[in-house]
């Protein structure tokens, strides 16, 4: 019972295009979301988060949108650059259990020079 | 200077053996986590301590041991390992309440 999705194993982009990477969730009790990138043999590490009483928050290059009445949240990275090329994971935590972390099984991305 | 540090790094092992998996941070965090990374890649949380209290449990059977000498430290112990046993380890920790966790580099063990 995976209440946080990412449908899209993998995507491919050209650099300097937008990556675009899609989060789908079925508990609505979830209050708080986060994207983690990890490269090969590390551990992830964080990129981005957004509270659920906001759609949108960005950081540089990278945007998180929340659309709560879709249960979904989406990662855009403008312009993606071959260094981005990782696995992303999307998270999300319940708001009575700020400790209790649900993930995705994440998205491999890979910037094409 | 590491992080979150975890050995051993790869550990391959026989059914029914025990084995351990070290987990060290140097941040100062309060809390810290056990991630099990399935072969379907979800990363499902096992543990989570939080001044060396157990905070979370989850259905994990009775073999996984974790155990928190101190803050900065989460061990797992694994009994009579199992070939389903095998995936990657990840240890990762945070101060309570914060939501960013650092985690390390994960232990991949494959029982044989």
């Amino acid at each position: 019972d995976q209440q946080v999705k990412q449908n899209s194993p993998s995507l491919s982009v050209q650099e300097g295009r937008i990556s675009i990477l899609n989060c789908d969730y079925t508990n609505s009790m979830f209050d708080y979301f986060l994207w983690y990138k990890k490269y090969p043999a590390e551990g992830p590490t964080f990129l981005i988060s957004i509270s659920s009483i906001k759609d949108k928050n960005e950081d540089g290059r990278f945007t998180v949108f929340l659309n709560k009445s879709a249960k979904h949240l989406s990662l855009h990275i403008v312009p993606s650059q071959p260094g981005d090329s990782a696995v992303y994971f999307c998270a999300a935590l319940p708001r009575n259990n700020f400790n209790k972390f649900y993930f995705g099984s994440g998205t491999k991305l890979n910037v094409k020079p | 200077d590491t992080a979150v540090s975890q050995t051993p790094k790869y550990l391959v092992t026989q059914m029914g053996n025990d084995k351990s998996i070290k987990c060290e941070q140097n941040l100062g965090h309060d809390t810290m986590y056990w991630y099990k990374q399935d072969s379907k890649k979800f990363l499902k949380i096992m543990f989570s301590y939080n001044n060396k209290e157990l905070i979370i449990n989850e259905t994990v059977p009775n073999r996984f041991s974790p155990k928190s000498p101190d803050k900065a430290h989460l061990n797992l112990h694994i009994n009579s390992l199992e070939l389903g046993d095998s995936a990657v380890y990840f240890c990762a920790s945070s101060r309570l309440a914060n939501y960013e966790q650092y985690f390390g580099p994960g232990t991949r063990l494959t029982v044989t």
